[in-house]
């Protein structure tokens, strides 16, 4: 199994310009999150999904990001402006459910905006 | 409000040494913790949890409810070992979110 997929892997954009991160959770898994990690941090938790519901949004910054999970599979993650200041890893996780179970994460795309 | 504290950055030891990666916390329920590991070049991955209560890789981790600790500790260090390791805290219920520290990287020198 391939686990969670993550793309781009990469992105360098100027500020101002949008970005999209896109995620496939692994097969069969409910609950997805977007997590944002800046250089020398932990994880932070930017929105969690229940199938195709938003159920924690609290983190994400609504002015500028957005996000979506259409039939409950995919999810991107768009930024649109980009800042100077979101240069950092987006890492995208699934879990069968939410709750105490174990989160898989992908392999992150690491956002560089100058 | 959650907080996962790692006070230490960095530690090296050689290999065989003991290892011990501190982690307090800060929840006023019954939290579930867990330690994450991000191997080079690799996502980062559960390594154990403390409601599972097993040995992984050789580590251990005790939760101390007294000190709000869970420290992750392994006798004897092997190279393989050398990661970032992040402790990470949940709090009760469906709703609960993972509350990451800010990690320590361990470094075992042949």
């Amino acid at each position: 199994e391939a686990g969670v997929v993550q793309s781009p892997r990469y992105k360098i954009i100027e500020k101002k310009q949008p970005v999209a991160f896109w995620c496939n959770p692994i097969s069969g898994h409910n609950t997805l999150y977007w997590y944002r990690q800046n250089l020398g941090q932990g994880p932070e938790l930017l929105i969690r999904y229940e199938n195709e519901e938003a159920v924690d949004d609290s983190q994400l910054p609504k002015d500028r990001f957005s996000a979506e999970r259409l039939k409950g599979v995919d999810s991107t993650l768009k930024i649109q402006p980009a800042e100077l200041g979101d240069s950092a890893v987006y890492l995208c996780a699934s879990s069968p459910r939410a709750g105490f179970y174990e989160q898989y994460f992908g392999p992150g795309t690491r956002l560089t905006v100058t | 409000a959650q907080r996962v504290t790692q006070p230490e950055k960095l530690l090296s030891v050689f290999k065989g040494a003991p290892v011990e990666l501190k982690c307090n916390y800060s929840y006023s329920g019954s939290p579930e913790l867990f330690w994450y590991v991000q191997y080079s070049r690799q996502r980062l991955q559960l390594l154990l949890r403390h409601i599972s209560r097993e040995s992984i890789k050789g580590f251990t981790a005790d939760l101390n409810k007294g000190e709000t600790s869970f420290h992750l500790k392994k006798p004897f260090a092997q190279e393989e070992d050398s990661a970032m390791y992040y402790c990470a805290l949940s709090g009760n219920g469906a709703n609960s979110k993972l509350t990451f520290g800010k990690g320590i990287t361990l470094s075992v020198r042949p």
